[in-house]
């Protein structure tokens, strides 16, 4: 199985607020990253949190780590058709070795 | 600041050949990570270079193979090819060591 965990697809009305949840495994992990992939195009970094951070907010996105049950969240507000794309979460330990979830695809509907 | 370059972005081969496939890195950086993304497996680290070395290996066999050169640009090659070589090939560069992993668009390879 992966050692990163994401429900495979998410569906949103357009202006709601997306959640896209995360399990990770390995409490040694430094950094968490969401990526979004829009269709033929490559991983786009969308935000990062460091592991001895709980919350991080940065205009639309806020992801929130929850270190003891290694769960890590990316809340979008006010999602907009532009959203629509599958969306990784990832964690790093000590190099540039990264894991990867299988990705949320996340639809908007107008 | 031009980002990860990956050519060409398109490839086409048939089972038993070789092929190469090159990344620009964002100026500066001297990390490269190369990773295999298929709809089965998902995003699958290869291998790292950095400053002309192979720092970190994934678990694929040694018909993948890479190289950095001084100027931090990366090729990949990948030997006597397989039809489940299919797969779109991204790079990544980033300024040292677990920091933030940039993207490039990939390489779209498929094997006839």
């Amino acid at each position: 199985g992966e050692d990163v965990e994401q429900s495979l697809f998410l569906s949103v009305r357009e202006g709601d607020s997306s959640v896209i949840n995360c399990t990770y495994t390995d409490s040694s992990s430094t950094y968490l990253y969401w990526y979004k992939q829009e269709p033929g195009a490559g991983l786009q970094l969308l935000t990062y949190i460091f592991s001895n951070m709980d919350m991080k907010q940065d205009q639309r996105l806020t992801v929130l780590l929850n270190k003891k049950d290694k769960h890590l969240s990316l809340r979008i507000a006010d999602t907009q058709t532009g959203d629509s794309a599958i969306y990784f979460c990832a964690e790093s330990i000590v190099t540039n070795d990264m894991r990867f979830g299988a990705g949320t695809r996340l639809t908007v509907k107008p | 600041k031009a980002g990860v370059t990956q050519t060409p972005r398109y490839l086409i081969k048939t089972r038993g050949q070789q092929v190469t496939l090159s990344c620009s890195p964002i100026s500066g950086h001297r990390s490269v990570s190369w990773y295999q993304q298929t709809p089965g497996q998902g995003l699958q680290f290869l291998f790292e270079y950095f400053s002309e070395t192979q720092r970190n290996k994934g678990n694929f066999p040694g018909r993948f193979s890479g190289r950095q050169f001084s100027n931090s640009r990366s090729e990949m090659n990948v030997s006597t090819l397989e039809l489940g070589d299919s797969a779109l090939y991204l790079c990544a560069s980033s300024s040292g060591t677990n920091e933030k992993l940039f993207f490039g668009s990939g390489t779209q390879l498929s094997v006839l």
